[in-house]
């Protein structure tokens, strides 16, 4: 079955940068998408179709992708960004979804 | 604003059937197709399934198939996960999901 894989954590210091990468072999041809889920609440989108960020959503989140990885970089990672973050993508039919495995990102 | 407000869950024995609701509001429900996503107790998401906005493309986990069903009604802007043959591994919190918007989720605890 069609996996995307994440690296199971990021640290980060307050105001630096945090990428996190998410690999799979449809994502040449698929839109990758991120959601943040911080402890205890629902997901919440905060990049969609690559890299268009949903309104609300601060400008330090973006999203990029190339070949078979696509990466969502916090510029300038503030405390409350500290979350799991999941990367999800249809398979090469387009019609099954898959979630990355989640990265926990820490900012101390 | 976008809601999503999921019901219908609670403890079952394995085995049983449960069904989900998902109350839309805010949106024009019939033009988006919806999602039904889960997450077992410390673990990460699970799509479940996925549903065309007029119900006519049904789309499954290979873990669900068979055993679960999503439906829509466009009419009373709701979207129904009907879920047989539990299993302990369908313990989770289910959210319903639009591609941008999720509700806060339910409890499914399939226990004996």
């Amino acid at each position: 079955s069609y996996e995307l894989t994440q690296p199971p954590s990021v640290s980060v210091s307050p105001g630096q940068t945090a990428r996190i990468t998410c690999s799979g072999d449809a994502l040449p041809k698929q839109y990758a998408y991120w959601c943040q889920q911080k402890s205890g609440q629902a997901p919440v989108l905060v990049i969609y179709e690559d890299s268009k960020r949903p309104s609300g959503i601060p400008e330090r989140f973006s999203g990029s992708s190339s070949g078979t990885m696509a990466t969502l970089t916090i510029s300038g990672a503030q405390v409350e960004d500290e979350a799991d973050y999941y990367c999800y993508a249809t398979d090469s039919s387009g019609n099954h979804y898959v979630f990355g495995t989640g990265t926990k990102v820490t900012v101390l | 604003q976008v809601q999503l407000v999921e019901s219908g869950g609670g403890v079952v024995q394995p085995g049983r059937s449960l069904r989900l609701s998902c109350a839309a509001s805010g949106f024009t429900f019939i033009s988006y197709g919806m999602h039904w996503v889960r997450q077992a107790p410390g673990k990460g998401l699970e799509w479940v399934a996925v549903i065309s906005y007029d119900g006519s493309n049904k789309y499954y986990a290979d873990s669900v198939k068979g055993r679960f069903t999503v439906s829509r009604d466009n009419s009373k802007n709701t979207l129904y996960l009907q879920m047989n043959s539990l299993r302990d591994e369908d313990t989770a919190v289910y959210y319903c999901a639009r591609a941008d918007h999720w509700g806060q989720g339910t409890l499914v605890t399939v226990s004996s």
